[in-house]
């Protein structure tokens, strides 16, 4: 069973450019969370997304934008890209809500990661 | 907005000791909290989901506790191997599950 998996592993853009990340999440995840690990920080919440909608946001601007396919797969998109987006973009999948009890019981499970560079 | 601490930052350790480190979170709304290894090169690992005051937790030497009403779960190792080596994230929860992380206590275990 494959776990986590996300695409490009690195990516170099400059100022400006747009950038897309994917992720396809664990089988049988149907929930999919995005976060941002600058350096030295702990991961930051920046959306997730249930049911092909985005549930919950984090505190970051609109040029952050994502989507979820039927098949539960998940792209971030960021525009207008800043020097200050370097970072690592990490992906987590997790259990429908009701298999796993409330959704912040169920454990959530990561992919290696996007190291996106912005020069 | 949840404010999350982990002490110390980082931590050496002898191989053979046993060390702890702290997670401190408000202890208003809480729901869960979920504990992850972190390696280097690979993708965060989970460890515990903690929801109940007075939770203990184990994973072979690794367990953990949980004092919600006054905020912190302690993480403990027992005779540190240097594959315990790793960045250790505490992070509580909403009640959707977005996981609210702290900076990280970093151990290094030397042989």
């Amino acid at each position: 069973d494959a776990g986590v998996t996300q695409s490009p592993t690195h990516l170099i853009k400059t100022r400006g450019q747009q950038v897309t990340l994917r992720c396809s999440p664990k089988s049988g995840h149907d929930t999919v969370s995005w976060y941002q690990q600058a350096l030295g920080q702990g991961p930051q919440f920046i959306f997730q997304y249930y049911e092909e909608e985005e549930r919950q946001r984090g505190n970051f601007p609109d040029r952050f934008s994502g989507h979820q396919f039927p098949n539960y797969s998940s792209e971030l998109n960021v525009n207008a890209l800043l020097l200050g987006d370097s970072a690592l973009y990490l992906c987590a999948s997790s259990l429908p809500r009701l298999a796993g009890g409330p959704s912040s019981y169920n454990e959530q499970f990561f992919g290696p990661g996007t190291r996106l560079t912005v020069l | 907005i949840l404010n999350v601490e982990q002490s110390p930052q980082s931590l050496h350790v002898q191989e053979g000791d046993s060390t702890n480190f702290t997670c401190s979170f408000p202890s208003s709304n809480f729901y869960a909290l979920h504990w992850y290894r972190w390696e280097t090169a690979k993708s965060p690992e989970a460890l515990f989901v903690m929801t109940l005051n007075g939770d203990e937790k184990k994973k072979g030497r690794i367990s953990a506790t949980l004092n919600t009403k006054e905020g912190y779960s302690y993480l403990y190792i027992k005779g540190s191997q240097p594959e315990d080596s790793a960045t250790y994230l505490c992070a509580p929860t909403d009640s959707w599950g977005k996981l609210q992380f702290g900076a990280g206590t970093q151990v290094v275990v030397t042989p």
